[in-house]
């Protein structure tokens, strides 16, 4: 069974920092990772799907690397802004679709 | 243009009602994913619908819990004789198929269960 983990559950820094956020899964057999975003009382949001054949994925200010062979991702966030404060959800596609989500990272970026 | 809408936004119940959650998918996704967000358990899969196809019911926690999907567009996710468990946040989501694991999935924001 899948199952991935997200560290660190929560996180404060800073307005300016750069930050890395970490995703591990247990089976390597995905077809794709993504990264979410979660604001309080609100839907996700999809930031970067990265395919299993890809190793990165850019989007502005984030960017998001794969290593399958580990089990690995990491979420980095440059020159962080208080807007970027939510909760990040890492999540990988398996042959049945779905997604197997981890609990998440909190993060809250300090004025 | 329109994302995923759910409807109600709220929901509180007695123990023991049914209760009905609907989806309105994007125009033209074939594919429709209901997901549960409890405290303490995370974000996980309930069932999933994918054009004409059987749905994957292999995340339904009971047989309290059903859905289906009419005419390939809106879907009522039912929950029979509610327990107290079953509080939560319960998100709908709608892709479109154009290749497996290529394309993301667009949540709704989600209709909030409070059973009492």
């Amino acid at each position: 069974k899948q199952e991935v983990t997200q560290i660190p559950a929560a996180l404060s820094v800073p307005e300016g920092e750069n930050l890395v956020l970490n995703c591990s899964f247990t089976d390597s057999a995905i077809y794709n990772l993504q990264w979410f975003r979660q604001d309080p009382g609100k839907g996700l949001t999809s930031l970067l799907l990265i395919q299993s054949s890809q190793r990165e994925q850019t989007s502005g200010r984030l960017n998001a690397s794969l290593d399958k062979s580990s089990g690995r991702s990491t979420l980095y966030i440059a020159a962080s802004q208080p807007g970027d404060s939510a909760t990040y959800l890492c999540a990988v596609e398996t042959g049945r679709r779905a997604l197997t989500f981890g609990s998440g990272t909190r993060l809250q970026v300090q004025p | 243009g329109a994302g995923v809408s759910q409807s109600p936004s709220n929901k509180v119940t007695e123990k023991g009602k049914d209760v009905e959650l609907r989806c309105d998918p994007i125009s033209g996704h074939t594919a429709l994913y209901w997901y549960r967000q409890s405290l303490g358990q995370g974000l996980e899969f309930l069932i999933y619908f994918q054009g004409n196809s059987a749905p994957d019911k292999s995340g339904l926690p009971s047989d309290r819990f059903s859905a289906e999907r009419t005419g390939g567009s809106v879907s009522t996710l039912t929950i029979q004789r509610t327990q107290q468990e079953d509080s939560a946040v319960y998100l709908c989501a709608s892709s479109p198929e154009v290749g497996l694991a290529k394309e993301t999935q667009y949540f709704g924001p989600g209709t909030r269960l409070l059973v009492l």
